[in-house]
């Protein structure tokens, strides 16, 4: 079955850059969404079609994609970004099927 | 603003069903740009989407849930449900709502993705 790898953490200091990675052999192909989960919350989409940010969305928050990888990167940022992300995308198997990576926990200390 | 809830116990005994219902306010079910889905988070875990639903019924499962799974949808409540048979405690999770956006092209579904959610119910199957 088709997965995306992403790193279970990353860590930056207030301020810094933090780049989020999400690796999928259907990358070259199909986009990458993103979504931030704060604790104890819903999931709340971040960047959409690899690099779109839906309105309410700082504009710190950027995604890229090339070949198999994509990325998220939060320019700046700040102690409320702290939170688990979760890149998501769909196969092309025609079944309409969805995945989404395992998740990785941004601590911004 | 579009906005889902989702309703259901929040305690199902061992080998019972699962039964959840998804209420969809500020917006129509009945679109016809979008699908409706169920994703599941284990405590501690990561997601998991389980189905999804369009306004006149056809449905997609996710393949490792598909024996246990049925969707429905109440458009004249403006709901879709949600049926998991014969749980175990794997199945213990918060259960999601969400709105599916489709992105067509040239008559053809090319893209899907989740936006809004609910704000998720703690699901426990214990006995």
């Amino acid at each position: 079955s088709y997965e995306l790898t992403q790193p279970p953490s990353v860590s930056v200091s207030p301020g810094q850059t933090a780049r989020i990675t999400c690796s999928g052999d259907a990358l070259p192909k199909k986009y990458a969404y993103w979504y931030q989960q704060k604790s104890g919350q819903a999931p709340v989409l971040v960047i959409y079609e690899d690099s779109k940010r839906p309105s309410g969305i700082p504009e710190r928050f950027s995604g890229s994609s090339s070949g198999t990888m994509a990325t998220l990167t939060i320019s700046g940022a700040q102690v409320e970004d702290e939170a688990d992300y979760y890149c998501y995308s769909t196969d092309s198997s025609g079944n309409h099927n969805v995945v989404f990576g395992g998740g990785t926990k941004l601590t911004v200390l | 603003q579009l906005q889902l809830q989702e309703s259901g116990p929040g305690l199902v005994k061992p080998s019972e069903t699962l039964s959840l219902t998804c209420t969809v306010s500020g917006g129509s079910i009945s679109s016809s740009s979008y699908y409706w889905g169920w994703i599941r988070q284990p405590p501690g875990k990561g997601l998991e989407w389980i189905g999804s639903i369009y306004y006149s019924g056809s449905t997609y499962y996710n393949p490792s849930l598909k024996s246990r799974v049925t969707i429905s949808v109440d458009t004249s409540k403006n709901q879709f449900s949600l049926k998991l048979s014969s749980v175990t405690a794997a199945d213990t999770a918060v259960y999601y709502c969400a709105r599916e956006r489709i992105t067509m092209v040239r008559g053809v579904e090319v893209d899907w993705w989740f936006d809004p959610w609910g704000q998720g119910t703690l699901v426990t199957v214990s006995s």
